[in-house]
């Protein structure tokens, strides 16, 4: 089993530039999180869906858009990206009979 | 808000040596509490989650404990070890469902051979 699967691992975009992080889980989790991780912010959470069919915003939506494609992929979407979204991105799941996530290895981001 | 603080930032400890870890929480009204690994240029791993009934969790050397009503939580790592160096989180939540989850900034922790 990979467990939670995130591609690419590194990107780099110009200001302006549109792109989806892509997010999979073999867990058979229903939920499945968004997050990023900044230097002296500490882990903030994007977007989150509770079920396959619902997403929701968490506590730095702003420039951002996800999909819940099936109860697998949850990806996320930069349409327009910003200096102020260089960051690392992780995607974690959770299943309904455990408290506890699983993350991704991230997704290193430099916006220019 | 909900806000959880991590001191030191950073420690740095001889090999062998037992140490601990603390977090603090503003809000007591937590429905767990979780303390996680992160080790460079890696996504977090689960350690111990405590229940907001229960008191502490242990995990081979690895024991958390909580304090619900003081708002505090500490991570003891008994005879400490090289592989041991990387960043811990602590995360609570406020209700079941952790998109309510809420982080500290870390403690990274280096031990030294």
């Amino acid at each position: 089993n990979a467990g939670v699967t995130q591609t690419p691992k590194f990107q780099v975009l110009k200001t302006g530039q549109s792109m989806t992080l892509q997010c999979a889980q073999d867990m058979n989790h229903n939920s499945m999180y968004w997050y990023r991780q900044d230097p002296g912010m500490g882990l903030r959470l994007i977007y989150y869906s509770a079920s396959e069919g619902t997403t929701d915003k968490g506590e730095v939506p702003n420039g951002y858009n996800v999909s819940r494609l099936n109860k697998r992929e949850f990806s996320l979407r930069l349409e327009s990206a910003a200096p102020s979204q260089t960051s690392v991105y992780f995607c974690a799941t959770e299943g309904s009979s455990t408290d506890t996530q699983y993350f991704g290895p991230g997704t290193r981001l430099t916006v220019l | 808000k909900q806000e959880v603080t991590q001191i030191p930032a950073a420690l740095s400890v001889p090999e062998g040596e037992n140490l601990v870890l603390n977090c603090s929480f503003t809000d007591s009204a937590i429905y767990n509490l979780q303390w996680f690994r992160q080790d460079p240029g890696k996504g977090l791993t689960s350690l111990l989650l405590i229940q907001s009934s229960q008191r502490e969790q242990t995990s081979g050397r690895l024991n958390a404990s909580l304090d619900k009503s003081s708002g505090r939580s500490t991570l003891y790592i008994a005879a400490s070890q090289p592989g041991d160096s990387a960043t811990y989180l602590c995360a609570v939540t406020r209700g079941a469902g952790s998109y309510q989850l809420t982080f500290g900034k870390g403690t990274k922790l280096s031990v030294i051979p």
